[in-house]
């Protein structure tokens, strides 16, 4: 089946620090979406991205289709940035569900 | 605008009880996802509602899991005789429209506790 992979599974971070967490998908997607899942279960949508690049403040993110993979940048982090970060595809189909990865558990210290 | 809400936001139930959740998308959304979310887990697809129809229930894990959005825009997650293994956040998402290329919002979730 489709499987979305993402790395690393858990990241410890200085205030102020740099990150790029990364989403490797096994099959072709029709979109592509990352999510903060905030400490309170809130799934946050950060970026729609099915190729291309993309920036919104000191998050940015690229997706290269034809290599099956996105990359999510987050600078100059701040500790409202800890929670975990999801990224999923929709493969399309009759369906358009969106296919989840594991995550990447970010956390930041001030 | 309003986000996609849902309710109750916890619902603790003794195994053997049903539990009805719901779903207020976006308004105007065609397009309605019911996810669940094990602990330390990515959300999992359960049922995909376009308009009033159910077009993909693939990912209910028993019969004992019936959804339902009759008139197109509330829906309802219904869970039978509920079981310990039920227990998770249940997320609701639409979109504004049917096709594969659209963005889909997420409510906060309903955490279901069982006993």
């Amino acid at each position: 089946g489709i499987q979305v992979e993402q790395s690393p599974p858990d990241l410890i971070l200085q205030e102020g620090a740099n990150s790029t967490l990364r989403c490797n998908f096994s099959d072709s997607v029709n979109n592509l979406q990352w999510f903060h899942q905030n400490p309170w279960g809130q799934l946050i949508n950060l970026f729609y991205i099915p190729s291309g690049t993309k920036q919104n403040g000191r998050l940015s993110a690229t997706t290269v289709a034809t290599e099956r993979y996105s990359l999510l940048y987050i600078s100059s982090s701040q500790t409202t940035d800890s929670g975990v970060y999801f990224c999923a595809g929709n493969y399309g189909g009759a369906t358009n569900k969106l296919i989840f990865g594991t995550g990447t558990l970010l956390a930041v210290q001030p | 605008g309003a986000g996609v809400s849902q309710s109750p936001r916890y619902k603790v139930a003794k195994r053997g009880q049903d539990v009805a959740l719901r779903c207020d998308p976006i308004s105007g959304h065609v397009s309605l996802f019911w996810y669940q979310q094990a602990l330390g887990q990515g959300p999992e697809f359960l049922t995909y509602f376009q308009n009033e129809a159910q077009l993909d229930k693939s990912g209910l894990p028993s019969d004992r899991f019936f959804a339902e959005r009759p008139e197109g825009s509330v829906s309802t997650l219904k869970i039978q005789r509920t079981q310990q293994e039920d227990s998770a956040v249940y997320l609701c998402a639409s979109s504004p429209t049917r096709t594969a290329f659209d963005t889909q919002y997420f409510g906060p979730g309903t955490r279901l506790t069982v006993l």
